[in-house]
């Protein structure tokens, strides 16, 4: 079982803004850094926001993460047709002393 | 660039055993320690576990912990998956990943396209 907290699903039409919500604990978003994967439909995830804010080189800033507390969200604005995907947040558990990922979240651009 | 191909998926019986492998290039492979990620089909990612760059280290998830075994050949550039006992549960695409240091630990960044392990009778 995922012990990071993900909404099953979110959707917007072309040119809105959406944002997933990522619920975690002390132990993992409480004391580390989040991460968050884009997996487009048949392909493997790719990284898309890591150390809770930074951006890898080619992802479009129309992405943006942030953390409070043991909660970390990905926004994503100026929703493109493209962005349909499942999104996954993820960081290190100090207590289970691995890696842990969300219950991922479905993102459909009407 | 980052390359990573899996293999030695395939199809085995409850109980039964699989090694996977991994070949890495594009990027200095013993400076980096590496995941294994798995998804079974239609479900969420499910980290499996992770190596340092020169092997000392090792993690497991509880669901795998004394069945699997992680380890590397840095002299290959290569990376390593033995499965022992397995189950149903462990049916899944298994993903090769890079581990990149960044805060505290190490952030799976770059992965391959995967290798699908059945197990089945």
């Amino acid at each position: 079982q995922s012990v990071l907290t993900q909404p099953p699903s979110a959707s917007g039409t072309p040119g809105q803004r959406v944002t997933v919500s990522c619920s975690g604990s002390s132990s993992n978003i409480g004391s580390n850094t989040v991460n968050w994967y884009q997996q487009l439909p048949g392909t493997a995830p790719k990284l898309l926001i890591y150390s809770s804010y930074q951006r890898p080189s080619g992802v479009p800033d129309r992405f943006s993460g942030s953390k409070s507390g043991t909660s970390a969200s990905l926004d994503i604005s100026g929703l493109q047709s493209e962005d349909e995907a499942d999104y996954y947040c993820a960081a290190w558990d100090d207590s289970l002393n691995g890696y842990v990922f969300g219950t991922g979240t479905k993102v459909t651009v009407l | 660039e980052v390359h990573l191909v899996e293999s030695g998926g395939g199809v085995v019986q409850p109980g039964g055993s699989l090694r996977l492998s991994c070949a890495a290039s594009g990027f200095t492979f013993d400076d980096s320690a590496m995941h294994w990620v798995r998804q079974a089909p239609g479900k969420g990612l499910e980290w499996v576990s992770l190596i340092s760059g020169h092997g000392g280290g090792t993690s497991y998830a509880d669901s795998v912990k004394g069945r699997f075994t992680i380890s590397r050949d840095n002299s290959k550039n290569s990376l390593y998956l033995q499965m022992n006992s397995l189950t149903t549960e462990d049916t899944a695409l298994y993903y090769c990943v890079r581990g990149t240091h960044s805060g505290s630990y190490y952030v799976p960044d770059y992965w391959g396209q995967g290798t699908l392990v059945t197990v089945s009778s």
